[in-house]
């Protein structure tokens, strides 16, 4: 059964701005991960958030963990044209495999 | 140097037919899996090998075979082709289960 669901599934924003993304999931997880995949590229891990932790930040990324909501948002700051590509995420549970969300698909126009 | 690599990168064939396609790891990770992504972007898991033996096996018809010769290397056999296998593979590698995963560009099969 599919665990995480982005929202919202496409946003188009201009460059310099802000990306916000969102990610549901439906049982408790052990971390969360998010990946980036450009067109007819594979994906690329960006961060992983354990289920302990609260937020995270690489470069001008940050993604925030809620447990209680089973929700997790990864921000883009910034966002250049380089940005535009899939975003993902992806919930590990003990002993599972990593199961993905439908994505987030971000475009950046210059 | 590319950490996971598969070929071939585009695969066109008949129906029916039967093909393979190879992944290999340079990364020295333990953990291995092919993934299906659907014309809607779907990622979904196939089968995942730890150390050469198979831990995840979800359900995929037993037409799909993977063959892991040793931990750098999964293979993903398929037998009689069908419509429906048209999609995108894709090799990943992880260190363990639990671990950020490596892709590779994917292979992209289309069944004519």
């Amino acid at each position: 059964s599919q665990q995480g669901e982005e929202d919202p599934q496409a946003l188009s924003i201009q460059e310099g701005e802000n990306a916000t993304m969102n990610c549901s999931y439906k049982t408790s997880i052990n971390n969360l991960q998010w990946y980036r995949q450009n067109s007819g590229r594979g994906l690329v891990h960006l961060i992983l958030i354990r289920s302990n932790e609260r937020e995270k930040h690489s470069g001008r990324l940050r993604v925030t963990l809620d447990t209680s909501k089973k929700s997790s948002s990864l921000l883009i700051t910034a966002s250049r044209a380089a940005d535009t590509a899939s975003y993902f995420c992806a919930c590990n549970q003990a002993g599972t495999a990593l199961i993905f969300g439908k994505g987030t698909t971000l475009s950046v126009s210059s | 140097d590319t950490a996971v690599s598969q070929t071939p990168k585009y695969l066109v064939t008949q129906m029916g037919n039967d093909k393979s396609i190879k992944c290999e790891q340079n990364l020295g990770h333990d953990t291995m899996y092919w993934y299906k992504q659907d014309s809607k972007k779907f990622l979904k898991i196939m089968f995942s090998y730890n150390n050469k033996e198979l831990i995840i096996n979800e359900t995929v018809p037993n037409r799909f075979s993977p063959k892991s010769p040793d931990k750098a290397h999964l293979n993903l056999h398929i037998n009689s082709l069908e419509l429906g296998d048209s999609a995108v593979y894709f090799c990943a590698s992880s260190q363990e289960g639990d671990q950020p995963q490596h892709f590779g560009d994917g292979t992209r099969l289309s069944i004519l």
